[in-house]
């Protein structure tokens, strides 16, 4: 069964720092995975696919790699701004389970004026 | 164009009671899934629906029944609700049942006393 972690829980930073967000998994067998974006009491907001066959997809200040070998996905925001806080969630689906998402339980970020 | 639109996006049930949650997808996706979202925690997938069929299931009691439309639209059903179902219900779309990018919609928020 796969299992998808985020660490930190939560983090803080000051406008214009560089976010990295963290998303291990236990299943190597990835059909793709995807990052989520989620404002308080709101649906989620797809920000970047990855394809089990790639190793990172960008759009704009984001930034996302996949390593299958080593179970991990890392999203990079580049230059912070007070709107990119939110709930960021991955989420990841298997070969053998291609329907459905395994989520993690989220990183919630606050970006300091 | 039109994404994925939910209905209702609040409502208050008593326990025992039954609910019917609607979702229309994105235009142009033909595959429905629900998630429940607990308060804090990530997405759990309920199920998903393809060509008028549950195609996938995850773990959830048959209390959870759905039904998709020849329009590709979705209805969750929940049955003999408990305090534990109390969440955010989310449904995706997706063009085809094998995930690729999936867009979410704003969810509906139920709340049982």
């Amino acid at each position: 069964k796969q299992e998808v972690t985020q660490i930190p829980a939560a983090l803080s930073v000051p406008e214009g720092e560089n976010l990295v967000l963290n998303c291990s998994f236990t299943d190597s067998a990835i059909y793709n995975l995807q990052w989520f974006r989620q404002d308080p009491g709101k649906g989620l907001t797809s920000l970047l696919l990855i394809q089990s066959s790639q190793r990172e997809q960008t759009s704009g200040r984001l930034n996302a790699s996949l390593d299958k070998s080593s179970g991990r996905s890392t999203l990079y925001i580049a230059a912070s701004q007070p709107g990119d806080s939110a709930t960021y969630l991955c989420a990841a689906s298997t070969t053998d389970s291609w329907g459905k998402l395994q989520f993690g339980a989220g990183t919630q970020v606050v970006v300091t004026p | 164009d039109a994404g994925v639109t939910q209905s209702p996006t609040h409502l208050i049930k008593t326990r025992g009671q039954q609910v019917t949650l609607r979702c229309s997808p994105k235009s142009g996706h033909d595959t429905v899934s629900w998630y429940q979202q607990a308060l804090g925690q990530g997405p759990q997938f309920i199920f998903q629906y393809y060509e008028e069929e549950e195609r996938q299931r995850g773990n959830f009691p048959d209390r959870f029944s759905g039904h998709q439309f020849p329009n590709y639209s979705s209805e969750l059903n929940v049955n003999a609700l408990l305090l534990g179902d109390s969440a955010l219900y989310l449904c995706a779309s997706s063009l085809g049942p094998r995930t690729g990018e999936l867009f979410f919609g704003e969810g509906s928020r139920l709340t049982v006393l």
